[in-house]
């Protein structure tokens, strides 16, 4: 079965600065979709951000990029200029492609943002 | 953020108490989910339902059994549950299941305390 770790279980980064949260996983799966979920303290999970592992040009979204190495299966997500709205639980999640849609998820990083 | 809805989203019960959880979304999407988030461990997959009809169940106890009467409504009653029944559940939506486009969008989440 596919696994998700998440080895950071805080971070925090200063206003205005960049972070990077890791994210590895396990599979022998050639073809599947990763993806980095943010879930703010009032609890609704937002998706930030997903990569096609056939692509291999790293997904961006704004301030938000993901460094995906395939080969080493890790999936960072690099937050750029981050502002106190990004302080949440981060997670990262792998989906296998086919017919299911069995999301494994990490354990969550906590951002904290300092003014 | 309103796009997946909950209720309600607190609830406190007994362990003999029979209640329901409530999912709706707005989204046209024709595939919805139950998930359980325990403090300090992954989010875990309990049921999906594509066009109506459960394609997954991942060993969830009976105590939780699930309804779906269209796609556009989820869901989850509970009987005699136990104190480590106690999580956020949350409920999640996509347009199909397993496929590229496939992502999941996700509700606020029902706090369930059981005493």
């Amino acid at each position: 079965a596919q696994t998700v770790t998440q080895s950071q279980p805080e971070m925090s980064v200063q206003e205005a600065e960049t972070v990077t949260l890791s994210c590895t996983y396990d599979t022998s799966e050639s073809d599947y979709y990763l993806f980095w979920y943010k879930q703010p303290p009032s609890r609704q999970m937002i998706l930030v951000i997903r990569q096609e592992a056939y692509k291999q040009q790293n997904a961006t979204e704004n301030r938000f990029s993901v460094n995906f190495q395939k080969a080493a299966k890790s999936f960072s997500l690099k937050i750029s200029d981050s502002q106190l709205g990004d302080a949440a639980m981060y997670f990262c999640a792998y989906r296998s492609r086919g017919n299911n849609n069995d999301m494994r998820f990490g354990a969550g990083t906590r951002l904290t943002v300092k003014p | 953020e309103t796009g997946v809805t909950q209720t309600p989203r607190h609830l406190v019960m007994g362990m003999t108490n029979k209640k329901s959880l409530k999912c709706e979304q707005h989204l046209g999407h024709n595939a919805m989910y139950w998930y359980k988030q325990s403090a300090k461990k992954p989010l875990e997959l309990m049921f999906v339902y594509n066009f109506k009809e459960q394609t997954e169940n991942n060993s969830v106890p009976s105590r939780f059994s699930p309804e779906c009467p269209n796609s556009s409504h989820l869901f989850l009653h509970l009987h005699t549950l136990q104190p480590e029944d106690s999580a956020l559940y949350l409920c999640a939506s996509s347009q199909g299941v397993g496929g590229r486009t496939d992502t999941q969008y996700f509700g606020p989440g029902t706090r369930l305390t059981v005493l």
